[in-house]
């Protein structure tokens, strides 16, 4: 199994529908972390959360939400989707250190019509 | 503030020729610096990373970044390419108390022909 598993891979909804997109680890992790990739601009950071009670938004926070029900997994809501957040999402781990690599999942593609 | 630039979003390369992509950062504080190649459908992997040890640093499949403050630098090369290459690549900087909190360049699609 994957050490960070998203879930779904892919989803089509429309304007206004609320979705989530859920993300688990096995890494033992306390850090995650959801990226939204667009082409041309690379991955910017939506939320992160450092534990399981500290939640904290990103560069990109705007018309997103997160949750982190347990260690191990981290949600992230868009409460009424809407077109420009057709996107690529990557849930990330990482240790507390300070080389900071981070572990991705495969990524969830989003599309929103 | 933190930021990346990567000069050229897509290069091509013949199979065995150097590959070297731009990374170009700007920090006010001494950074972290990483590359990470993205496979088609597939999440990011880590390539290397600077944390202020040895400038040159040697990743995997014989990619190694030479880490230049004073041309604010962190370019990536690979001395012959390989078709299984093909990939998109992204520099990011960091720093030690962001955490995870990564500042990524726009990517590199890397091609290479047979």
């Amino acid at each position: 199994d994957a050490d960070v598993t998203q879930t779904p891979r892919n989803r089509i909804t429309k304007t206004g529908k609320r979705i989530m997109l859920e993300c688990s680890q096995t890494k033992g992790h306390d850090r995650m972390y959801w990226y939204r990739q667009d082409p041309g601009l690379g991955l910017r950071l939506i939320y992160y959360s450092f534990d399981v009670k500290d939640i904290n938004k990103g560069e990109i926070s705007d018309g997103y939400s997160v949750s982190r029900q347990a260690q191990a997994k981290f949600s992230l809501s868009l409460e009424s989707a809407i077109p420009n957040q057709t996107a690529l999402y990557f849930c990330a781990t990482s240790e507390g250190n300070g080389a900071n690599v981070l572990t991705f999942g495969a990524g969830s593609r989003l599309t929103v019509l | 503030a933190q930021s990346v630039t990567q000069l050229g979003s897509h290069v091509s390369v013949s199979e065995g020729a150097l590959v070297l992509l731009r990374c170009n950062y700007s920090s006010s504080v001494p950074p972290y610096l990483f590359w990470y190649v993205q496979y088609p459908n597939q999440g990011l992997q880590l390539l290397l990373k600077y944390t202020s040890a040895a400038t040159l640093v040697k990743g995997i499949n014989g990619f190694e970044a030479e880490f230049k403050k004073s041309e604010t630098s962190f370019h990536l090369t690979k001395p012959s390419a390989h078709m299984s290459d093909a990939a998109e690549y992204f520099c990011a900087v960091s720093r030690y108390n962001q955490g995870g909190k990564l500042i990524f360049g726009q990517g590199t699609e890397l091609s290479v022909k047979p």
